[in-house]
């Protein structure tokens, strides 16, 4: 089993939908979790961390279930601009520090 | 303006030489970091180094190098004994490990 999973999709939806991704972790040493934005050919860039008790930067929403070992990122009122890879990243603590990064959900908006 | 730099973006290399990719940052980071990746796959890393003249191995160490002589420069290395260099390498860096990280643009390496 991976460390970190995504579902790949890719997630076709119209303009102004609402969708989210999941993603879960298999390692309860698991400390801090990001979510970041991957365009083609490019690379990836800080969307959001994601905390405990949730937290919401204008459409996007991240939330983390420590008890089923997963993260949530919903997009409200999606724009075209919003097609890229989302990456969710885990970095466990287990005396050292490893970051692992989920291989990413692919995003489609259409007009 | 603060930022990580890579140079360069695209770099061709013929089978069996070394090449050197450049990594800068003026963030005033710690820790910096080195990724490849894989068409369709996820970040796997290289390298990292949380101090000066200090660097572990990541994942996939075998067949690169690096060196942390200055706090704003993480050079890497990619020998003639990595089996399959052609990739997408990525240099990152963060105000510490287990914290938040900041890419650069990234280089295309591709060995003919």
């Amino acid at each position: 089993r991976k460390e970190v999973e995504q579902d790949p999709g890719p997630f076709n939806v119209p303009e102004g939908a609402t969708v989210a991704f999941n993603c879960t972790y298999s390692n309860s040493a698991s400390q801090s979790f990001f979510w970041y934005r991957q365009d083609c050919r490019k690379e990836p860039k800080l969307l959001m961390s994601v905390y405990s008790s949730g937290n919401e930067d204008g459409r996007f929403t991240a939330q983390l279930n420590r008890a089923s070992q997963y993260i949530s990122l919903l997009i409200r009122d999606s724009k075209l601009s919003d097609s890229a890879t989302y990456l969710c990243v885990v970095i466990i603590n287990t005396g050292g520090f490893k970051t692992i990064f989920g291989a990413g959900t692919r995003l489609f908006v259409k007009a | 303006d603060g930022g990580i730099t890579q140079s360069p973006k695209y770099l061709f290399r013929k089978e069996g030489q070394n090449v050197t990719l450049s990594c800068e940052q003026n963030l005033n980071h710690d820790a910096m970091y080195w990724y490849r990746q894989d068409p369709g796959q996820g970040l796997r890393l290289i390298y990292y180094s949380q101090i000066v003249n200090d660097f572990q191995k990541g994942d996939i160490a075998e067949g690169y190098s690096v060196s942390r002589e200055k706090k704003e420069s993480f050079p890497l290395t990619v020998t003639s004994a990595q089996k399959n260099p052609t990739a997408f390498y990525l240099c990152a860096s963060g105000t510490g490990v287990g914290n938040e990280q900041f890419f650069g643009p990234g280089t295309r390496l591709t060995v003919l």
